[in-house]
């Protein structure tokens, strides 16, 4: 069974703080997504990361594909109200049956 | 442009009552899916398919049913619901060769 372990599973800040979620894994993935979900709504794609060591960056979200492809990070600069909400990482797994493996998430809440 | 519409949004169950959780995708897309999410257990995928008259089992599909005449619809159906039923259920649709997937505003149910 491939497992997403998510951390921290709560995070309350201020606003104006900088933080950083994890997704680890001891498997390796072909691709890593991260998903945002509002309170009553749907997840939303945030990004979408292929290549080990890859970094995008989406305004004020960093994020990071280990070298590995087994682990990934979503760092956030100087949060903002807007930011606050569940944040699922998403792994895609290599083979022939390819299937989406999800994390229970980070559930973050920025305070103003 | 509406994307996947899942109804109904809210639903009271008795234990035992039966009932279809609907939703439809305007976006051509062949793979639906239907995942619940419960606290501290994340997404939780219950049946999908990959084109109409194609389904599959996920990783929860036991006291569910699914069925997809049609590329747009994607039903799912409980033929006797128990309480440990008790979720938010969200369909999602992707294209059949990208992995991300857009979800619906998901529909909560309560069985008592």
């Amino acid at each position: 069974t491939q497992l997403l372990e998510q951390s921290p599973q709560f995070l309350s800040i201020q606003e104006g703080e900088n933080l950083t979620v994890y997704c680890n894994s001891s498997s390796v993935f072909s691709s890593l997504q991260w998903y945002r979900q509002e309170p009553g709504e749907g997840p939303v794609l945030l990004v979408t990361v292929v290549t080990g060591g890859e970094v995008k960056k989406l305004k004020r979200l960093t994020f990071q594909f280990g070298d590995a492809r087994k682990d990934s990070s979503l760092h956030i600069t100087a949060a903002q109200p807007g930011d606050t909400g569940l944040y699922l990482c998403a792994g895609v797994t290599q083979g022939g049956s390819e299937k989406l493996v999800f994390g229970k998430g980070t559930k973050l809440t920025v305070n103003p | 442009n509406a994307g996947v519409t899942q109804t109904p949004k809210f639903q009271v169950l008795k234990t035992g009552q039966s009932m279809t959780l609907q939703c439809a995708q305007d976006m051509n897309h062949e793979y639906m899916s239907w995942y619940r999410q419960d606290p501290g257990m994340g997404l939780r995928l219950i049946h999908y398919s990959v084109g109409a008259g194609i389904t599959d089992q996920g990783e929860v599909p036991n006291g569910y049913n699914v069925s997809r005449s049609t590329t747009e619809d994607f039903p799912l159906r409980l033929l006797s619901a128990a309480p440990s039923q008790t979720s938010v259920y969200f369909c999602a649709a992707r294209p059949g060769d990208v992995r991300e997937l857009f979800f619906g505003e998901g529909s909560r149910l309560t069985v008592l």
